[in-house]
């Protein structure tokens, strides 16, 4: 069993959906990252969770802390969000990551 | 500001040849990590270090050497290509205040090994 699940894998959505993805981890962790990769370009952080939400924009991101559990939420989605979003958690011990697999999302004019 | 900058963005290599994929970062960040990104699996991470001088072993750190004598780079060698290590290679740096972490990720190389 993976360390990090993420769903679902994959996504398609029409231009402004409500759209979720969740993220579940069985570790022990400090932190839960949520990063952005577009096609054919880097990684970007849009999130760092140890408790709660946070709001940045249409992406809003929560953490349930007893239930290893978060989610990532893109509100009024648009073309430009179509990316995988990436799921990562930090370990109690230091600064290494742990990923998930990653979900594709594609939105569709 | 550049961030974490890889070179380089494409590679090609045969069977048994070596290379050293660069990363650098200006932000004076002491960790810095190594990563490989497989298809349908998330990124595995390969080396890491944890400042000058100081270097460890990740998941996957087999036909890969890695060495920190500065803060700023952290390069990446394969030593002998294997076609196992066709990959997407990501090389990142952090920080960390207390619980707080902020990474910053390289663009990516995509190596293939024919």
């Amino acid at each position: 069993k993976n360390e990090v699940e993420q769903s679902p894998q994959n996504l398609t959505a029409q231009e402004g959906e409500f759209i979720t993805i969740n993220c579940s981890y069985s570790v022990g962790i400090s932190a839960l990252h949520w990063l952005q990769q577009h096609p054919g370009g880097g990684i970007v952080s849009l999130f760092m969770l140890s408790s709660g939400k946070k709001k940045h924009g249409r992406l809003i991101a929560t953490i349930n802390i007893q239930e290893k559990h978060s989610s990532l939420h893109i509100t009024a989605s648009h073309p430009r969000d179509s990316a995988v979003y990436i799921c990562a958690v930090r370990d109690n011990y230091g600064q290494n990551f742990v990923f998930g697999p990653g979900t594709r999302l594609s939105v569709l004019p | 500001n550049a961030g974490v900058t890889q070179t380089p963005k494409f590679q090609v290599l045969k069977t048994g040849q070596s290379m050293t994929l660069q990363c650098a970062q200006d932000m004076n960040h002491e960790y810095m990590s190594w990563y490989r990104q497989d298809p349908g699996m998330g990124l595995r991470l390969i080396h890491y270090s944890v400042g000058a001088g100081i270097t460890d072993q990740g998941e996957v750190p087999n036909g890969y050497n890695v060495s920190r004598s500065t803060t700023e780079d952290f390069p990446l060698r394969l030593l002998s290509a294997a076609p196992s290590q066709t990959s997407v290679y990501f090389c990142a740096s952090s920080y960390s205040r207390g619980l707080y972490t902020e990474a910053f990720f390289g663009q990516g190389t995509r190596l293939t090994v024919v």
